[in-house]
């Protein structure tokens, strides 16, 4: 069966270091894979995703992220955080035969000024 | 486009009333969910309709949960009669056929059932 882990439930970190916020996933096939941001009171919003080919996919906001399939993993990252970073992240997981994402269950990352 | 659309954004009830969500999708999408976000239970899907169908319902947690889509641009999420282990943020989310797009959601109606 398909599921979503995210290792950490909160990371703080200061104004301007880098953050890496992570995600393993398991699933028996082939995987579509997302990292979502909601910010206080609002919805979630795509940050970006991995389909297919190059493994490391940049989204909104200065995010990437990199596939890699040999760990079952889809890290997110960002060299230089801001304040307005401060969010809730959530990874997602998802395959061609279904039609339901996996939604991990999200890691608080506090931006400290 | 405006996005998803939910309303109302508050919703205070007492227990017993009947409280109605609604969801306006994004224009040309026929794909919708709904969920529902706590802090124990995180987000968990309660329905999901293609093309205006109901096609998976197994995440409503009981009888007093109820969901329609009328059409493409509109469905609702009823809760009769309410309790205070209701209280959550629903959201709706749509997208287009097909996971992998990804899915847009609304900015949610966060229900307090006292």
């Amino acid at each position: 069966a398909q599921s979503v882990t995210q290792l950490d439930s909160q990371v703080p970190v200061f104004e301007e270091a880098p953050v890496e916020l992570r995600c393993n996933y398991s699933s028996s096939v082939s995987v579509y894979l997302f990292w979502y941001v909601q910010y206080p009171n609002q919805g979630l919003q795509l940050l970006l995703k991995y389909l297919s080919g190059s493994t490391l996919v940049k989204g909104i906001n200065g995010f990437e992220a990199e596939f890699n399939k040999s760990q079952t993993s889809f890290h997110l990252r960002k060299p230089s955080v801001h304040i307005s970073d401060t969010a809730e992240y959530f990874c997602a997981a998802t395959t061609s035969g279904t039609y339901k994402y996996i939604f991990g269950t999200g890691t608080r990352l506090k931006v400290l000024a | 486009d405006a996005g998803v659309i939910q309303s109302p954004r508050h919703e205070v009830t007492e227990m017993g009333q009947e409280v109605t969500l609604r969801c306006k999708p994004i224009s040309g999408h026929n794909s919708l969910f709904w969920y529902r976000q706590t802090m124990m239970r995180g987000l968990e899907l309660l329905i999901y309709f293609n093309n205006n169908v109901p096609i998976d319902d197994s995440g409503m947690p009981e009888d007093r949960f109820s969901a329609k889509m009328p059409n493409a641009s509109f469905s609702t999420l009823k809760i009769q009669p309410s309790e205070p282990r209701d209280s959550a943020v629903y959201f709706c989310a749509s997208r287009l056929q097909g996971p992998r797009v990804g899915a847009f959601f609304g900015q949610g109606t966060r229900l307090t059932v006292v």
